[in-house]
């Protein structure tokens, strides 16, 4: 079975600083794992995603993620925070199969 | 390419009156899900479709909701009769084939029970 848990249902950063969205994981198996971003009112857009290639993910809008095994994490980082980055973020994991499992989601608010 | 199409976007019923939202895969893509989200919460799959089969329905409350795929392509979500419990948003997903590890989402569905 798989499990992902985020920390920090909100999140708030200035424009321009250090975007860090955590999120750990449980798996009894290799796992693929996913970030997905949600802006109202729409559905999930895929931002990146592990699947057992480099540890370190880049996605689109300049984020990425590292895979760390030791530490079962799969931290969502951005160096430089823009207001279209307010949204919904979250975390999904699949044992290699079509079931994902998703964390109960951060919402991150970008201030001026 | 077209993304996959879900309608209606919002609808709003009283309890105990049915419902029923549909979704248009991805061209092409055999598998498709439909998951609920609450408020709050992430995405939580009710079924999975492989072509017109219905291959994980185990969390699907069957006493009330139910799912076809007929031809395998769109598929018909529905609640009868829906209960308070039920507002949320409904998502529908396709991926290309089993196994393939991405998922595309459509804009979903929000219920308002009343």
């Amino acid at each position: 079975a798989q499990s992902v848990t985020q920390l920090g249902s909100h999140v708030s950063v200035s424009e321009g600083a250090l975007v860090l969205l955590r999120c750990n994981y449980s798996s009894s198996v290799p796992p693929y794992l996913f970030w997905y971003v949600q802006y109202p009112n729409q559905g999930l857009q895929l931002l990146l995603k592990y699947t057992s290639a480099a540890t370190l993910v880049k996605g689109i809008n300049g984020f990425e993620a590292e895979f760390k095994k030791s530490e079962t994490s799969f931290h969502l980082t951005k160096p430089s925070a823009h207001m279209s980055d307010a949204a919904e973020y979250f975390c999904a994991v699949t044992g290699g199969g079509n079931k994902l499992t998703f964390g109960t989601g951060t919402q991150l608010k970008v201030e001026l | 390419e077209a993304g996959v199409v879900q309608s209606p976007r919002y609808k709003i019923i009283e309890k105990k009156q049915p419902v029923a939202f549909w979704c248009n895969p991805i061209s092409g893509h055999n598998t498709l899900y439909w998951y609920l989200q609450n408020l709050g919460q992430g995405p939580e799959l009710l079924i999975r479709y492989e072509n017109e089969e219905a291959v994980d329905d185990s969390q699907l409350p069957k006493d009330r909701f139910s799912a076809e795929r007929l031809k395998g392509v769109d598929s018909t979500l529905k609640i009868q009769p829906a209960e308070l419990g039920d507002s949320a948003v409904y998502l529908c997903a396709s991926s290309p084939r089993t196994g393939y590890d991405e998922q595309f989402f459509g804009p979903g569905t929000r219920l308002t029970v009343l």
